[in-house]
C-alpha cells in the first residue's frame, strides 16, 4: 500500500541526546514536511524540502536538522539544543501542483526521560 | 492576528443535527484550503479541499468558500458520534508550498 511510514511511534530522549525520526514514503510526492503539534495547538512547520538534496527553514527550526539524501526518505534530528522536544511530531508529503494537499504519516510521540 | 483563525470549542451537536465549523485567514491571495479531522492521539486525515468560491459537496460534508470575506466553512450533515474530533482548517498561498493551520475546532456529537 502507498502511504507514509513514520517510526518509531513513542521515543524517548535523555538530557543532552540527539534523536532521529524517520520519514519514509513511497508515494512517489517530491515535497516533504515535517511539523509539531503540541497539546491544544495547530501545527506549527519545522522544516520542508521540495527537492532532494534541497530543504528550507520552517517557522520553528531552532534546535532540529534534517536531511534528503532519497526521495523517500525524510528525516528529522532533534538535537539537545532543543530545549523542550516534548510533542507530537508529524512527516507530510506531497505531490507537484498547484492545488495538492499535503498527506500525513501517523506520528511520532516524542518526550524527555 | 493570526494567519489562520477558528473557534477552538468545543462544539457540541445532538446526533442527526448539521454541525458547522468555521474559519477564516489574513491572506487574500491564499488559492487551496483544505479541512483535516484530527481523532485524539492520531494524525490528520484530509477530508475536503476546495480552491473556488462556492460550495463543494462531498457526502455529509459541504466545504463553502468566500474569498471576499477570506472564509472558509465546513457542514457536517447527519453528524454521527464517530464525528467526534478536531476539525483543522488550512490554507495555502499558490507562490509558497507551504500550509498554515488553525488551531482546530473540537466537535463532540452526543447521542
Amino acid at each position: 500500500d502507498g502511504g507514509i511510514t513514520q517510526s518509531p511511534k513513542y521515543l524517548f530522549r535523555k538530557e543532552g541526546q540527539n534523536v532521529t525520526l524517520s520519514c519514509e514514503q513511497n508515494l512517489n510526492h517530491d515535497a516533504m514536511y515535517w511539523y509539531r503539534q503540541d497539546p491544544g495547538q495547530g501545527l506549527r512547520l519545522i522544516y520542508y524540502s521540495q527537492i532532494v538534496n534541497d530543504f528550507q527553514k520552517g517557522d520553528i527550526a531552532e534546535g532540529y536538522s534534517v536531511s534528503r539524501e532519497k526521495k523517500e526518505s525524510f528525516p528529522l534530528t532533534v538535537t539537545s539544543a532543543q530545549k523542550n522536544p516534548t510533542a507530537f511530531y508529524l512527516c507530510a508529503s506531497r505531490d507537484d501542483g498547484g492545488h495538492q494537499p499535503q498527506h500525513f504519516g501517523d506520528g511520532t510521540r516524542l518526550s524527555i526521560l | 492576528q493570526k494567519e489562520v483563525e477558528q473557534n477552538s470549542g468545543p462544539l457540541s451537536v445532538p446526533e442527526g443535527a448539521i454541525a458547522s465549523l468555521n474559519c477564516t485567514y489574513s491572506d487574500r491571495v491564499s488559492q487551496s484550503f483544505f479541512w483535516y479531522r484530527q481523532y485524539s492521539g492520531k494524525s490528520p486525515e484530509l477530508i475536503m479541499s476546495i480552491y473556488s468560491n462556492g460550495d463543494k459537496e462531498d457526502g455529509r460534508f459541504t466545504a463553502q468558500l468566500n474569498k471576499a470575506s477570506q472564509y472558509v466553512s465546513l457542514l457536517i450533515r447527519d453528524s454521527q458520534p464517530s464525528d467526534s474530533a478536531t476539525y483543522l482548517c488550512a490554507v495555502t498561498s499558490y507562490n509558497t508550498d507551504k500550509l498554515i493551520f488553525g488551531t482546530g475546532t473540537r466537535l463532540q456529537v452526543f447521542p
